[in-house]
């Protein structure tokens, strides 16, 4: 079974700059989340999807961050424009949707931004 | 707000010594409990989880994980750590029905052969 695509997997920005992150989840998998993790810290959850609907984007910052997932298939995470504070890993994971307070979330490599 | 602490943030092993590492959380209801885990250079991975039953759950590679309401505790063991368990280690919890998880900061583990 493959698992989730990520890329680019490294991306290096100056700061005010554009970046968009892909996508591709496991086959067959409802759920998508976007992840930030800072070094040092853990996942941070950006927005999650179920299908193409969005269940949370709570901490999302929606003036500069934007993601859509138009297909209920792959995703795209945008940031425009990008600050210092960007800088992290930015992580995919899906699962299956069937019940999200239990299911297991797979994740993707993720892709390491640095903003300079 | 409902919060996840991880008391390690660094632990230094030696092959063949116990591991015990700690998660509280803090939410009064009905939780589910997770420990993922993340080896150098690989993806994040569930290493286990706890939603009901039993307590003690077992995950892959000898890990364990016992869910003390009382305390609001879900610590990690392994009764002797071997170098591949070199990884950085979370735990998160989704609280009441929630469709997310909340995740703690994670302890960096190394095992020194």
């Amino acid at each position: 079974e493959a698992g989730v695509a990520q890329s680019p997997r490294y991306k290096i920005i100056e700061k005010r700059q554009s970046v968009a992150f892909w996508c591709n989840p496991i086959s067959g998998h409802a759920t998508l989340y976007w992840y930030q993790q800072i070094l040092g810290q853990g996942p941070k959850l950006l927005i999650q999807f179920q299908n193409n609907g969005v269940v949370d984007d709570s901490q999302l910052p929606k003036d500069r961050f934007s993601a859509e997932r138009l297909k209920g298939v792959d995703s795209t995470l945008k940031i425009q424009p990008a600050k210092l504070e960007d800088s992290a890993v930015y992580l995919c994971a899906s699962s299956l949707g069937v019940k999200l307070s239990t299911d297991t979330q797979y994740f993707g490599p993720g892709t390491r931004l640095t903003v300079l | 707000a409902q919060s996840v602490s991880q008391h390690n943030h660094h632990v230094i092993l030696s092959e063949a010594a116990s591991l015990e590492l700690g998660c509280n959380y803090s939410y009064g209801g009905t939780v589910n409990l997770f420990w993922y885990v993340q080896y150098p250079g690989q993806h994040l991975q569930l290493l286990l989880k706890y939603f009901s039953g039993d307590p003690l759950v077992k995950g892959i590679k000898g890990f364990e994980a016992e869910f003390i309401k009382s305390k609001f505790s879900f610590n990690l063991r392994k009764p002797s750590v071997q170098w591949s368990d070199t990884a950085e280690y979370f735990c998160a919890v989704n609280a009441g029905n929630n469709r997310k998880l909340i995740w703690g900061l994670g302890t960096s583990l190394a095992v020194n052969p």
